[in-house]
Formats: C-alpha cells, sequence, structure tokens
C-alpha cells in the first residue's frame, strides 16, 4: 500500500506558537487531505490539499488558522497557527493513490499527536 | 446532507464468538460506504467498502459488511473474534466518492479471552 510518512508523529507545544506538520507519500497521489481527530472523538475534514493552488476548506475550517501547502503530487504540509489547548488533536494526513493496484482507494497516516499546553 | 450513526460507542465479546458492529446512514444519493479500523496509536485501516456493486462486501481479516438499503444500514460482521481484533471501528459515508468523507463516532470493540 502507499507509504505514508507524517512528521512530527506527536509533539508538545506552547499556547500561540504554531507547528507546521509534513506529509510525504512514497508514490503521486491525486487527491490529499487533512483530517483532524479530537481526544475521544471521531475525524473530521479539514481541507483538501491541493496541488499548485489554495486548498479547500470545509466549514469551521479558515485559511489563517490551517494553512496548508500542496507544492507537488507527493508532499503536503499543514500548518496550525497561534495553537491553543482546543487544538489538541491528532491530525491525519490521507490520500488516494495516482495508479497501481491501489488508485482509487484512500490511505491514512498514522497522525501527529499534538498536545498543547 | 449525508450523516452515519454508530449505535454501540462500546462492543464487548469473547474470543472465538461473533462481532456485530452496527452502523445506520443517511443520504439523499446512492453512497459509498466504508468500514475503517484503528489500532492503538495506528493510522486508519481500510477494512471494507461498498460502492453500488455486490451489497454483501467481504474485507480483510474475516470482517464482512451488508449494504440493506431499506434499511439504510450497513453492519459489520465477523463469525468469530480474535484478540488482534481489538480496536476503534469507524463506519464511514460518502456522497462524493473521497471528496467529502462522513465518519461515524466509532465503535471501540473489546475481545477478552
Amino acid at each position: 500500500s502507499a507509504v505514508i510518512s507524517q512528521k512530527p508523529s506527536r509533539d508538545i507545544c506552547q499556547r500561540g506558537t504554531s507547528l507546521t506538520i509534513q506529509c510525504q507519500v512514497d508514490s503521486q497521489v491525486t487527491m490529499m487531505f487533512w483530517y483532524r481527530q479530537q481526544p475521544g472523538q471521531s475525524l473530521t475534514l479539514i481541507a483538501t490539499a491541493n496541488q499548485g493552488s489554495e486548498a479547500t476548506y470545509e466549514s469551521g475550517f479558515v485559511i489563517d488558522k490551517f494553512p496548508i501547502s500542496r507544492p507537488n503530487l507527493t508532499f503536503s504540509t499543514l500548518t496550525v497557527s497561534n495553537m491553543s489547548p482546543e487544538d489538541s488533536s491528532i491530525y491525519l494526513c490521507s490520500v488516494v493513490p495516482a495508479g497501481g493496484p491501489e488508485a482509487g482507494e484512500l490511505f491514512f497516516g498514522e497522525g501527529s499527536r499534538l498536545t498543547v499546553l | 446532507a449525508q450523516s452515519v450513526t454508530q449505535l454501540d460507542s462500546h462492543v464487548s465479546v469473547s474470543e472465538g464468538t461473533p462481532v456485530l458492529l452496527r452502523c445506520n446512514y443517511s443520504s439523499s444519493y446512492s453512497p459509498s460506504l466504508f468500514w475503517y479500523v484503528q489500532h492503538p496509536n495506528k493510522g486508519l485501516q481500510l477494512l471494507l467498502k461498498y460502492t453500488s456493486a455486490a451489497t454483501l462486501v467481504k474485507g480483510i481479516n474475516g470482517f464482512e459488511a451488508e449494504f440493506k438499503k431499506s434499511e439504510t444500514s450497513f453492519h459489520l460482521t465477523k463469525p468469530s473474534a480474535h484478540m488482534s481484533d481489538a480496536a476503534e471501528y469507524f463506519c464511514v459515508v460518502s456522497d462524493t466518492g473521497f471528496q467529502k468523507l462522513v465518519f461515524g463516532t466509532g465503535t471501540r470493540l473489546l475481545v477478552s479471552p
């Protein structure tokens, strides 16, 4: 299956700071998404990362708070800006491979566990 | 608008007994339905998916699910639980392919020896 590497895997941050999470895939993908999983909760889609253009955000999520980049077909970043304790969550990158037997499937990274003090 | 309801937050079974995780959905169109599993400190793994082909869908690790349009249900079953099945299971619905997945709140499966 597509190998998705997320960095950092976990971090503890101070209130008011920003953190950038990286998502690297070992093969080209057609679509990349960012999800949030708050403690004890289900997953919520933050945005679709579009290559070479602005991400498409879901209701309740804005670019100023969660800027996203996707410079190519295999890499994306999500920044959590001006963090507060409410941002403590697992942030997951998910992708749809472009070709091969896994084309059309959706794969998830292992997530980045963020704790904000 | 699409939504999904997982009827049980926790299910406990003994090893070797059947597993039933219940899921009901709401969708305006012909939905795609998925079951994902999340083991502790691991990413999500696709168990199976329904995309308007056969209504009985077989997945990995002996799991299967049946799409019942009349009941708007997509329950996950396994004939015999294994200790390694202990995890969080998410039922997911989408009207638009992968563009917008809507996750249920999850069911934690506990398997006792």
